[in-house]
């Protein structure tokens, strides 16, 4: 059973388009992160969210993390081909647990 | 430095063979992760290690052996392997509970 809940699990847009990627759970987080993964590279950390109803922009993305620390999204504004790759949330717990949501694939076609 | 370093990138091995992974930090993070990711799925938790001492292992089985030699080092040994073993090896380290860095990874092919 996985702790956080991703979805959707694949997106496919047209350059220019914005999407919006969400992550749940019903345990409550310590924080809660954002990573970016390359084929056959390690996650790229984009983000963590630590206070309940949180904000974090980083140029065309914008991360929330919600009230009750249980969930987030994640917004890109005017997608690139750039911002191909696989999506992940990742929570922590009380304990050096980083656990991982299913991951998002996002293609951005030109 | 603000990386995590791991070699090798790739490795082939046999399923008799013994091998190892490393991986290096000098960013004084005391904590040290490894992680499995199979393709199209997200990286599990195999070990932690907290100032250098085991805390977390998720029931890896014993042909995966973790060391740490000391605060910046933490090696995986492999021993009779299987292919479904084969795997993306990752990586990681923290702090504090935030803010994790992982390394590159290296590409495991048990044949």
């Amino acid at each position: 059973t996985q702790l956080l809940e991703q979805s959707p699990q694949f997106l496919s847009i047209q350059e220019g388009e914005n999407l919006t990627v969400y992550c749940n759970s019903s345990s409550v987080f310590s924080s809660l992160q954002w990573y970016r993964q390359e084929p056959g590279e390690g996650p790229v950390l984009l983000v963590t969210v630590v206070t309940g109803g949180e904000v974090k922009k980083l140029k065309r993305l914008t991360f929330q993390f919600g009230d009750a620390r249980k969930d987030s999204s994640l917004h890109i504004t005017a997608a690139q081909p750039g911002d191909t790759g696989l999506y992940l949330c990742a929570g922590v717990l009380n304990d050096y647990k980083l656990s991982f949501g299913a991951g998002t694939t996002v293609t951005v076609r030109a | 430095d603000t990386e995590v370093t791991q070699t090798p990138k790739h490795l082939v091995m046999g399923m008799t063979n013994k091998k190892s992974l490393k991986c290096e930090q000098h960013m004084g993070h005391r904590a040290m992760y490894w992680y499995k990711q199979k393709a199209k799925k997200p990286p599990e938790l195999m070990f932690v290690y907290s100032y250098e001492k085991l805390s977390i292992n998720e029931s890896v089985p014993s042909r995966f052996s973790p060391e740490c030699p000391n605060s910046s080092l933490l090696n995986l040994h492999l021993h009779a392997l299987q292919p479904e073993d084969s795997a993306l090896y990752l990586c990681a380290s923290s702090q504090d509970l935030k803010d994790y860095t992982f390394g590159s990874g290296t590409r495991l092919t048990v044949v």
